[in-house]
């Protein structure tokens, strides 16, 4: 069964960080391109990173250059996002999704990011 | 990067059918045939349901199908089900090598 775990959210004030991690199991992990993808409470969902399969070409959403790191581990089939400088609007669930032909599929279970003094 | 525009909700009755509509720019929706629909029901993580405009991922049901003509995509749900009520999101590739979300649309099945 292809599967996407994640992991590492959590509470977080304001100007902190934090490591989110996704377990992928069930595939090929490394000739898949993969992304996060974040939901604001009550919210829609917004884009956040890309890394390509072998990591050469990664790209951020605006909202998040500069303080995010998307970074992978093929021979341990994981994701990563280093979260730096979080901001209350921030907060958000985050999901990690491996993307099939330009299709999002599947999505992780998400982990719960809350930034707050 | 400005969000696709999607309606707020839709409605229908079962076994009718509905349409929402994704609206972008010639940057993204337009630009290219990458645009896909995502299902959600409350508490739980998103479905793919329509991959590149009008494919639909194994195991989801043909009552779905997706089209586009300029920078406006749609899904159809034909059929209307009970269990089709939720949050539906659009997405598109875009110009800047990056993905764009659409606002996201509610569903209700009268």
């Amino acid at each position: 069964e292809v599967q996407l775990v994640d992991s590492g959210g959590g509470l977080v004030k304001p100007g902190g960080s934090l490591r989110l991690s996704c377990a992928a199991s069930g595939f090929t992990f490394g000739n898949y391109n993969m992304n996060w993808v974040r939901q604001a409470p009550g919210k829609g969902l917004e884009w956040v990173s890309s890394i390509s399969s072998s990591s050469i070409f990664i790209y951020y959403a605006d909202s998040v250059k500069g303080r995010f790191t998307i970074s992978r581990d093929n021979a341990k089939n994981s994701l990563y996002l280093q979260m730096n400088s979080l901001r209350v609007e921030d907060t958000a669930v985050y999901y990690c999704v491996r993307d099939v032909s330009n299709c999002f599929d599947p999505w992780g279970q998400g982990t719960l990011v809350t930034v707050s003094s | 990067q400005s969000a696709l525009t999607q309606p707020a909700s839709v409605s229908g009755s079962p076994g009718q059918s509905i349409t929402i509509s994704c609206t972008g720019t010639s940057s993204d929706v337009g630009g290219y045939n990458y645009v896909s629909w995502y299902q959600q029901h409350p508490g739980k993580a998103p479905k793919a349901m329509i991959y590149d405009v009008n494919n639909r991922p194994s195991g989801v049901s043909n009552r779905f199908s997706g089209s586009k003509s300029g920078n406006t995509a749609s899904l159809t749900i034909s059929g209307l089900q009970a269990e089709d009520e939720a949050d539906y999101y659009c997405s598109s590739y875009t110009s800047r090598a990056t993905w764009v979300f659409g606002g996201g649309t509610k569903l209700t099945v009268l």
